[in-house]
């Protein structure tokens, strides 16, 4: 599975839109991106994944760039609850590969 | 979306004792489950992938004499720590997919081990 960067942390307040960004310059045709996030002491939970257009559901929207070396997670109006570790993962969706996780990106959303 | 159950949430043993962690998919089956450890303030560390009918295998460095799993049924897997050690003690996460569909995968609620 390609490598990705995120950065360590952001901050973010409250009812604005948080973005995050991953690279994953190795990626390879046939990779998907996956977003989770982690709250404090409990599993991490699935937020969005895409191949290479921009997706949308009722959590975050996730924007590939052309080359799909990097990619931004958008929560569009983050709240507290939004406090979390978030992990991007670059993998091949058949049903027995792995997810290896990097460091994520601890998002801290303020008052 | 789908559910995966762990059991217990939390447990607490002692040193040279063993514990059972318990991961169940409860609306669909899962072929292969994926057993994760997590140490504070760090990622989650894939340990092994469990294979329903078949042997697991293990991550490079994990021991599979010290972390026994079991899968003996589509929506049933369990990782059995064996002569428990304080240095034992993490979170500890399960993961499944659903069975012939290529989505995401979904997580167990994870298992705090303390070892005293």
């Amino acid at each position: 599975d390609a490598k990705t960067t995120q950065p360590t942390s952001m901050d973010c307040a409250e009812g604005r839109a948080a973005n995050l960004p991953c690279n994953h310059s190795t990626i390879s045709g046939n990779e998907y991106v996956y977003w989770y996030r982690q709250i404090h002491s409990q599993g991490p939970q699935y937020i969005i994944h895409g191949l290479k257009n921009n997706e949308t559901n009722e959590m975050a929207s996730l924007i590939i760039t052309e080359d799909r070396k990097s990619s931004t997670l958008i929560l569009p109006h983050a709240t507290l609850r939004d406090t979390a570790v978030y992990y991007c993962i670059v993998r091949v969706p058949y049903n027995f590969n792995k997810f290896y996780f990097g460091s994520g990106t601890k998002l801290n959303v303020k008052p | 979306g789908a559910v995966v159950s762990q059991h217990p949430s939390r447990v607490i043993c002692k040193s040279g004792t063993s514990v059972k962690i318990e991961c169940r998919s409860l609306d669909f089956q899962a072929t292969t489950m994926f057993w994760y450890r997590q140490f504070p303030k760090q990622s989650l560390m894939l340990m092994a992938t469990s294979n329903e009918g078949s042997k697991a295998t293990y991550e490079q460095g994990v021991e599979k004499d010290k972390f026994l799993i079991n899968h003996a049924s589509l929506t049933l897997s369990t990782l059995t720590v064996t002569s428990a050690h304080p240095e034992d003690s993490s979170f500890y996460i399960c993961s499944a997919r659903d069975f012939g569909k290529n989505t995401e995968a979904f997580f167990g609620q994870g298992t705090r081990l303390t070892v005293v």
